[in-house]
């Protein structure tokens, strides 16, 4: 149990469907990051939330791209008209203060085909 | 920017030390984070060096030298279980609030 939740865990999708996916604080956090990580990278920032406001959007973020974190408290992400690039692990990450220390959550494993 | 340079891979033997370096090159620098990932796991936090020197949890130090815009991780008494991969990152601040930038990553193999 990371303190973050993320659901699915893995999924399939077919070029050009639109996929969602959904991070759940187990606690109450204001900070909530999402990242994206390739195999043999680094984690990716992508955008960052504080609260209900999304605060940045990274440029890796093209327009089919959207997260929302409505109430401040879970938030989704979805990718419209996915392509094959797209696919990646994409990770819900939690700011623990001011020793940078995030607590991710296990990813969801997108695979695009 | 930031960009954040670790070695790919390193190889070690259970109970030996091992060293994993990161440079880092960066407009502004606040310090610097690690963090450990097994395959198909979530990056879990290990250390943060805010300042330099060397900072101690359990078999595992991590130290800072922003004059040499350089710091690492070390890992002593090494266990099998400590096979994965470990990251570096640094806070990058904008509009006041921050966002971690990650190096690549080092994929550390433990054999017997």
């Amino acid at each position: 149990d990371t303190g973050v939740s993320q659901d699915p865990r893995h999924k399939i999708t077919k070029r050009g469907q639109n996929v969602t996916f959904r991070c759940d604080p187990i606690s109450e956090h204001n900070r909530l990051y999402w990242y994206r990580q390739t195999l043999g990278q680094g984690p990716e920032f992508l955008t960052y939330f504080q609260n209900e406001a999304q605060l940045e959007k990274s440029r890796l973020l093209s327009d089919r791209f959207s997260a929302e974190r409505p109430k401040g408290s879970f938030s989704t992400l979805e990718i419209q008209r996915t392509e094959q690039g797209d696919s990646a692990m994409y990770l819900c990450a939690l700011s623990r203060g001011e020793d940078y220390g995030y607590t991710f959550g296990s990813g969801t494993r997108l695979t695009v085909v | 920017g930031q960009s954040l340079e670790q070695p790919s891979e390193v190889t070690a033997v259970e109970g030996a030390i091992v060293q994993i370096n990161c440079t880092y090159q960066t407009s502004g620098f606040y310090g610097l984070s690690w963090y450990q990932q097994h395959d198909g796991g979530a990056p879990t936090f290990l250390s943060y060096n805010g300042l330099d020197g060397l900072e101690e949890t359990g078999r595992f130090s991590s130290f800072l030298s922003r004059s040499d815009s350089y710091g690492y991780l070390l890992l002593q008494e090494l266990q099998m279980k400590d096979s994965a991969s470990y990251f570096c990152a640094a806070p990058m601040f904008s509009g006041g609030y921050n966002k971690l930038i990650f190096g690549a990553g080092t994929r550390l193999a433990v054999h017997p």
